[in-house]
């Protein structure tokens, strides 16, 4: 049961727009939702953080909106670059005990930013 | 300032062997999990070690089994290995200070041929 459901699994922008991914989520326990970017041949590095009690949070060009009643996040990138072209996961955890650390990861995204 | 470490960073078996992996966490963090994640996918959880105990496990059988030692370090130990197994196993490390937040390594790419 994939308990994280992520859209597109690729996706092409010109250097300047704007990608959008979208994740959906079935577990209400969850209450931790992370994006890593992964290069590749690298592991995942966090990106950007949100917790269901804010709607929106943004780091840099980097802006997760939450919507909690619907059980959806997304991440948007703002002036995409070239570098920024990488796969991108949506993560999800929470729960009783250890389960606050068990990452759940969506299938990933393959962005390219055309120059 | 190490970030996580693993090695080796690539390896080649055939079915049916067995192999270690390791892992040094980041300097100050205490808590490890490994991660598998098959070609095209997102990484899946296997189990994560605190104080040298397995403290949480994901959907592995009984051949995927670990050890965390002393220093933090851990071991992924994959017995009767299966063509199924070829993924890049990943690892990741927080400390107490970190809240949620896990620090991954750059993985080791295991082929089972």
């Amino acid at each position: 049961q994939q308990q994280v459901k992520q859209s597109p699994q690729s996706l092409i922008v010109q250097k300047g727009g704007i990608p959008i991914i979208n994740c959906a989520y079935e577990n209400t326990a969850f209450d931790y939702f992370p994006w890593y970017q992964q290069f590749p041949g690298k592991g995942p590095a966090l990106l950007i953080a949100i917790r269901p009690d804010v709607s929106e949070k943004k780091e840099g060009r980097f802006t997760i909106s939450f919507n909690k009643s619907a059980k959806q996040f997304s991440l948007h990138i703002m002036d995409s670059q070239p570098g920024d072209s990488a796969t991108y996961f949506c993560a999800a955890s929470g729960g009783s005990g250890g389960s606050n650390y068990k990452l759940t990861f969506g299938k990933g995204t393959l962005l390219t930013v055309n120059p | 300032d190490a970030g996580v470490t693993q090695s080796p960073t690539h390896l080649i078996k055939t079915r049916g062997q067995q192999v270690t992996l390791r892992c040094s966490p980041k300097s100050g963090h205490d808590t490890v999990s490994w991660y598998q994640q098959a070609l095209g996918q997102g990484p899946q959880f296997i189990f994560q070690y605190y104080e040298e105990e397995e403290r949480q496990r994901g959907n592995f059988p009984d051949r995927f089994s670990g050890h965390q030692f002393p220093n933090y370090s851990s071991e992924l130990n994959v017995n009767a290995l299966l063509l199924g197994d070829s993924a890049l196993y990943l690892c990741a490390s927080r400390g107490q200070g970190d809240g949620r937040t896990q620090y991954f390594g750059p993985g080791t790419r295991l082929l089972v041929l």
